[in-house]
């Protein structure tokens, strides 16, 4: 059973264009939820994170919405530059537990 | 660099064969945790540690698989008897303790022939 959904396996989206990733959990236990980066071949990048006591976070370009009733966070990234082409891991956390990772989506932004 | 660090980057072996792969996480981080990543998932995780004590492990760590962090700061994983199931990219990462957010490291890449 897959705690922590992205749906999306792949995006692409146009050089300064709005890039938007879902993910969505299951499990109402989750607290906190963070996003990050990952180039072939690296470790994952963290990137930006929200509490759960929050409904949005932002951090330069990148802004994490998070809508508890519906289990469901998205990242948006405005506007997309070519370097943002990675792939992006949701993942999510409850108290002192480890990272429960979606399996990522594939953002490609064309120039 | 004060980043995670992790040697050695790539490792191929043969079937049956053990490996050990070594992680140094951020200096003062008192948690590490290892992942391992396969083809188009993300990272599982197999296992941490809150300074020298091991505090949870994951039902995808066999008996084969050990891991140690003898002084509270690097940490080893070894695989024993390698499988080509084993094959993946293994990760570190750390983080202080009460603190969500956790920094990996490059990873190690396995490849078991």
């Amino acid at each position: 059973d897959q705690q922590v959904k992205q749906n999306s396996p792949s995006l692409s989206v146009q050089e300064g264009r709005i890039s938007i990733l879902n993910c969505d959990y299951t499990n109402s236990m989750f607290d906190y939820f963070l996003w990050y980066k990952k180039y072939p071949a690296e470790g994952p990048t963290f990137l930006i994170s929200i509490s759960s006591i929050k409904d949005k976070n932002e951090d330069g370009r990148f802004t994490v919405f998070l809508n508890k009733s519906a289990k469901h966070l998205s990242l948006h990234i405005v506007p997309s530059q070519p370097g943002d082409s990675a792939v992006y891991f949701c993942a999510a956390i409850s108290g002192n537990t480890p990272l429960v990772f979606g399996k990522g989506t594939r953002l490609s932004v064309i120039a | 660099d004060t980043g995670v660090s992790q040697d050695p980057r790539h490792k191929i072996t043969k079937r049956g064969q053990n490996v050990t792969f070594r992680c140094d996480p951020i200096s003062e981080h008192n948690r590490l945790y290892w992942y391992r990543q396969t083809l188009g998932q993300g990272p599982e995780f197999l296992t941490y540690f809150q300074n020298e004590a091991q505090l949870e492990k994951s039902r995808l760590l066999s008996d084969r698989f050990s891991a140690e962090r003898p002084k509270g700061s690097f940490s080893t994983l070894e695989i024993q008897r390698t499988e080509q199931g084993d094959s993946a990219m293994y990760l570190c990462a750390s983080s202080f303790t009460e603190q969500e957010t956790q920094y990996f490291g490059p990873g190690t890449r396995l490849l078991v022939l």
